[in-house]
């Protein structure tokens, strides 16, 4: 069936490090990606997002790449701080689905000071 | 402009009961949509509003449905309460879903904690 994967449920980086996160997903139809990070206690939160005619966005600190032809999706985050530490979901959608998201299980990336 | 807004926070119910989450969109967005989150299960679609109509729906039971008001408040009702409905209830609202290829970004509220005892 359809899914949103990722390689890694947790990653470690130093303060200062730069940080990919990975997604990998299934179907060739979806279209538009999202990135979300979600803090404890809190609601998912926009960082960024891709549609599929473009393979690459930057944002402010962050990138996101899309490699369709091996449908794979990362969010880079640039000078990772502690304040960037969270659980990090990636969300796919299919545009004849309307606005269902499909999300990955995340991963949780944790900064050391 | 204020965020999307959930209410209850945090509900506590018992099992066979039933409960009524409400979600007050940002302004001026047309669409919600409605999502479970569990540790096990991760993040789950449940259904989606626009004008008023249900636009989209997951593959959840029928206990689990919803309802969307003229002014784009939305509400979400679990009848017959399960342990397993134990969950974070989020909702998510975004300016318009366009009938053609593009998606517009779902921001979501902080989520409404259900425990069911």
């Amino acid at each position: 069936g359809e899914s949103v994967g990722l390689h890694l449920p947790t990653l470690s980086v130093q303060e200062g490090d730069n940080s990919i996160i990975n997604c990998a997903y299934s179907n060739s139809a979806s279209d538009y990606f999202i990135w979300y990070k979600q803090e404890s206690g809190k609601g998912p939160q926009f960082i960024i997002d891709i549609r599929s005619n473009m393979d690459k966005r930057q944002g402010q600190r962050v990138t996101v790449l899309l490699n369709k032809t091996v449908k794979h999706l990362s969010l880079q985050i640039a000078a990772t701080q502690p304040g960037d530490s969270a659980v990090y979901f990636c969300a796919e959608n299919i545009d004849n689905q309307g606005g269902k998201l499909i999300f990955g299980q995340g991963t949780e990336l944790s900064v050391k000071p | 402009k204020a965020g999307v807004t959930q209410t209850p926070r945090y509900l506590i119910k018992t099992r066979g009961q039933q409960v009524t989450l409400s979600c007050s969109p940002i302004s001026g967005h047309r669409s919600v949509s409605w999502y479970q989150q569990t540790p096990g299960q991760g993040l789950q679609f449940l259904f989606e509003y626009f004008s008023e109509t249900q636009r989209n729906k997951g593959n959840f039971p029928g206990r689990f449905s919803g309802r969307q008001f003229s002014n784009s408040r939305s509400e979400m009702n679990v009848s017959t309460l399960e342990l397993g409905d134990s969950a974070l209830y989020l909702c998510a609202s975004s300016l318009h879903p366009s009938g053609g290829r593009v998606t517009d970004t779902q921001y979501f509220g902080p989520g409404t904690r259900l425990t069911v005892l």
